[in-house]
């Protein structure tokens, strides 16, 4: 069973700000958040990790509130190529990598 | 760093035939796989999770006998859909998570095999 709800669908524009926000409620002490994008036919690829707090890369920001229920994957500035399938995982170093129902994001000109 | 090489990328076999597919962690030792199949506009459903040296652990409802995984090294493993048929037509994806100070954590994937039966 999944640990994690997503919105199953977002719309966005180039050039905005785009946050996809994942609940999961049930987080354990030692689970990472991690967001994965997968685009048609290709595997899916990591695109950010955090335990608390904000992580921030090249590509993307996650922030997490205290509660570690909940966690907002941030992509600044969408183009067209962002359109994808985002997934949000929490897992533990040991756990199985157990994949939701994921955001298709559909980026318009 | 940290790249998972799945082969081949396209096969099309003919019904009651067997398949093959590799996964392999080029950079990295790999002490756990999965193995997922995802059909299309659905998301990535786990069948099986391998430590090297053992036998997979099978999610409920994946057939063990159908698909045979061996993961006998730490840079290795396989998928094969015996005695394949229509209904095995599907997208398999390989994950490995390694020991080290990023692979432990994070998980890589492998590009997809899309298999065709016919």
């Amino acid at each position: 069973l999944a640990k994690t709800t997503q919105p199953i669908s977002m719309d966005s524009y180039e050039g905005q700000e785009v946050n996809i926000t994942c609940s999961h409620n049930n987080i354990a002490t030692n689970d990472y958040i991690t967001w994965y994008q997968q685009f048609p036919s290709q595997g899916p690829r990591f695109i950010i990790q955090g335990y608390k707090t904000k992580v921030t890369n090249e590509v993307a920001s996650l922030f997490i509130p205290a509660d570690r229920k909940s966690s907002t994957l941030s992509l600044p500035r969408v183009s067209l190529s962002d359109t994808a399938v985002y997934y949000c995982l929490v897992e533990g170093s040991q756990g199985n990598l157990i994949f939701g129902k994921g955001t298709k994001l559909s980026v318009k000109p | 760093g940290a790249v998972v090489s799945q082969h081949p990328s396209r096969v099309i076999c003919k019904s009651g035939t067997s398949v093959k597919i590799e996964c392999r962690s080029l950079d990295f030792q790999a002490t756990t796989m999965f193995w997922y199949r995802q059909f299309p506009k659905q998301s990535l459903m786990l069948m099986a999770t391998s430590n090297e040296g053992s036998k997979a652990t099978y999610e409920q409802g994946v057939e063990k006998d159908k698909f045979l995984i061996n993961h006998a090294s730490l840079t290795l493993s396989t998928l094969t859909v015996t005695s394949a048929h229509p209904e095995d037509s599907s997208f398999y994806i390989c994950s490995a998570r390694g020991t080290g100070a990023r692979t432990h954590t994070e998980a890589f994937f492998g590009q997809g095999t899309r298999l065709t039966v016919v």
